[in-house]
């Protein structure tokens, strides 16, 4: 059984410019969530995801959305590049929502410069 | 708002030893608790997780207990060896209804030195 693929896994981006990544959960999984991860403030939950709709939110700006499709394939965008947006991006899917038996997928990493 | 505390940030033993990791959650309607392991370079992973209808969990070398009344749960690994070495997160959620999201701990650096 396929693990949960990020992609891609490295970007690097300009401050002003906006991105988007991806994340394919593992077959069955329904639930997508996002998590920011940086040295200094930890793993910083952004969304979750179950069946297309956003169930829960985290505490970041507005610049920071995402959506999944009918597939489960998630996506996150973040609009407007800050210099401290620039961390490890990581999606973690689960068959049902509020991240019981999460895996994670290896991460994007994103640098702004 | 929700919040997990995690200690120590650092723990270092040598193989062999045990290792206690503890974390204390704010949310007492929280009632999933998983930890993670994550080595360097590596995505977090899955190593254990309890639910508060259990006190507590053993899965060969590593064990979770619960205190739901005291709103703590630790981590604890027995004859540590140097593959342990990696970063721990202990996170809590609270599972239907409400807040639908792992809330992590700063995470715990613990090296075991041969």
């Amino acid at each position: 059984k396929a693990g949960v693929t990020q992609t891609p896994r490295y970007l690097i981006k300009t401050r002003g410019q906006q991105v988007t990544l991806s994340c394919s959960p593992i077959s069955g999984h329904r639930s997508v969530s996002w998590y920011q991860q940086t040295p200094g403030q930890g793993l910083q939950f952004l969304f979750e995801y179950f069946s297309e709709t956003q169930r829960n939110k985290g505490n970041f700006p507005g610049r920071f959305s995402g959506r999944q499709f009918s597939n489960s394939r998630s996506e996150m965008n973040v609009s407007t590049l800050e210099l401290g947006d620039s961390a490890l991006y990581l999606c973690a899917s689960s068959y049902d929502y509020g991240g019981t038996e999460a895996f994670f997928g290896q991460g994007t990493r994103l640098t702004v410069v | 708002g929700e919040n997990v505390e995690q200690h120590p940030s650092t723990l270092s033993v040598q193989e062999g030893d045990s290792a206690v990791i503890k974390c204390t959650y704010s949310d007492s309607a929280s009632n999933y608790f998983p930890w993670y392991k994550q080595e360097l370079g590596k995505r977090p992973q899955l190593i254990i997780d309890i639910r508060s209808n259990v006190g507590e969990k053993k899965d060969q070398r590593i064990a979770v207990t619960l205190n739901k009344t005291a709103k703590h749960f630790s981590l604890h690994i027995t004859e540590t060896q140097p593959e342990d070495s990696a970063v721990y997160f202990c996170a809590a959620s609270k599972v239907s209804g409400g807040y639908n999201k792992l809330i992590f701990g700063a995470g715990t650096r613990l090296a075991v030195h041969p």
